[in-house]
């Protein structure tokens, strides 16, 4: 079985620049998350969905920054515009929420970005 | 609110050399789940282990051994015979039942094993 597929999964850009990432999920999977991960903060949950629909997006940084998740097949993360201190690792992952499986998600390869 | 403290940032040992991983964990709820994530060099965060709350038995897998003490909140991960391909970035994480797959991970200890 495919895993969660990201891409791009490297992406540099200029400041300003608008940024597209994504992610299709694990067929079945209902809850996708997206995290950022930074040296200096480390694996920082930003906005997960349960069955396509946003749940918290409490940890999104500031409104440059947005997800949708249009069907479940598919989502994106946005940043626009871009700043060097989004540079970033950006992990999506999956997970099924039966409750033996809590918490067993599932990761992508992440996509690094790098803002200049 | 929830914390994860991995007070180790860097480990190296030997191969064959047993280690332990350490974790602390902060909560409010008396329901939970803690759990160990791998980050291998090729950088995808891989599932190894959930402990809900009620569960304090220790685990073993392979060479991978698990204690979890709610007296100290702690929840530490041994690798006994340690192996070069264990070399990679280990999380600690925890989940209140309320947030259900919401995880608070921990700094990560990244674990060198040297041939």
């Amino acid at each position: 079985d495919a895993g969660v597929i990201q891409s791009p999964r490297h992406e540099v850009t200029e400041m300003g620049q608008e940024v597209t990432l994504r992610c299709k999920p694990i067929s079945g999977h209902d809850y996708l998350f997206w995290y950022r991960q930074t040296m200096m903060r480390g694996l920082e949950l930003l906005i997960y969905f349960n069955n396509n629909v946003p749940i918290d997006d409490s940890g999104m940084p500031e409104d440059r920054f947005s997800a949708k998740m249009p069907n479940a097949s598919f989502s994106t993360l946005k940043i626009q515009p871009s700043e060097p201190r989004d540079s970033a690792v950006y992990f999506c992952a999956s997970s099924f929420s039966p409750s033996g499986r809590i918490g067993e998600l599932f990761f992508g390869e992440g996509s690094r970005l790098t803002v200049l | 609110a929830q914390k994860v403290t991995q007070a180790q940032t860097e480990i190296s040992v030997v191969e064959k050399e047993d280690v332990t991983l350490d974790c602390v964990y902060e909560t409010r709820d008396t329901t939970y789940y803690l759990f160990w994530y791998k980050q291998p060099p090729s950088g995808e965060l891989v599932f190894l282990i959930r402990r809900n709350s009620f569960d304090e038995q220790n685990e073993i897998s392979g060479r991978y051994s698990w204690n979890f003490q709610k007296s100290t909140s702690s929840f530490n991960f041994t690798i006994t015979a340690s192996q070069v391909v264990d070399s990679a970035v280990y999380f600690c994480a925890l989940s209140e039942a309320t947030s259900g797959s919401r995880l608070t991970f921990g700094e990560g200890t990244q674990l060198t094993v040297n041939p």
